[in-house]
């Protein structure tokens, strides 16, 4: 079963800049990764799956991209509802990564 | 516009089974190609699958939690549910629903608000 690794566990930037966060996973997981982003008190929202195509709704400052054991999601210009925590999931086994808090600078 | 509600117990002692029921909307839980989920988010922590019910009446549970979980469909009522045997105070956790779309290879589109469960005596 292959697990997840996210990093960093915290990005620190502020409006307007580039996020990249990172998805590592022990084994390969071909393209079935997904992202969440979740604000705490609400429930999660979905990104990205398929590593790389938008979930409906889903702004294009999001993208996904990677196969294999590497994934990454770039967020191009942050704004400031896109502060909160970031989880990859890969779905062969359903499992999370242990997430990514981007908080602002 | 699909739609899920989790309810059940707030609070549940230690030792007995918790219990919830996810209520659809906007969508059928007998509809071909859907996973219907649960998932868990302990305080302090991050998501953690619980398992999910596929159309067909097959299940699929996460290793570490499947000696306790049962998670089933009652078309009747356009719900799944959620049993969890045994229940310590490490299950304490806001518990969602979700479905797994077809169309996103299965990741999780539409979700519950969620539900708070404590495992307290």
């Amino acid at each position: 079963e292959a697990v997840l690794t996210q990093s960093p566990a915290t990005l620190s930037l502020s409006p307007g800049e580039r996020a990249t966060l990172s998805c590592r996973a022990s084994q390969s997981v071909s393209s079935y990764l997904a992202w969440y982003q979740h604000i705490p008190g609400q429930a999660p929202r979905l990104l990205i799956f398929d590593a790389s195509k938008r979930a409906t709704g889903i702004p294009a400052r999001f993208s996904g991209s990677g196969s294999g054991t590497d994934f990454t999601l770039t967020i191009s210009s942050l704004e400031p509802e896109d502060f909160a925590v970031y989880y990859c999931q890969q779905l062969a086994t359903w499992t999370f990564g242990q997430g990514t808090k981007l908080e602002i600078k | 516009q699909v739609q899920l509600q989790e309810s059940g117990p707030g609070l549940v002692k230690p030792s007995e089974t918790l219990s919830l029921t996810c209520t659809v909307s906007g969508g059928s839980v007998s509809s071909g190609g859907y996973y219907w989920t649960w998932i868990r988010q302990p305080p302090g922590k991050g998501l953690e699958y619980i398992g999910y019910t596929y159309y067909s009446g097959s299940t699929h549970y996460n290793p570490s939690l499947k000696s306790r979980v049962t998670i089933s469909e009652d078309t009747s009522k356009n719900q799944f549910s959620l049993k969890l045997t045994a229940v310590t105070a490490a299950d304490t956790a806001v518990y969602y629903c979700g479905r797994g779309g077809s169309s996103t290879w299965g990741a999780i589109d539409y979700w519950g608000q969620g539900t708070l469960v404590t495992v307290s005596s």
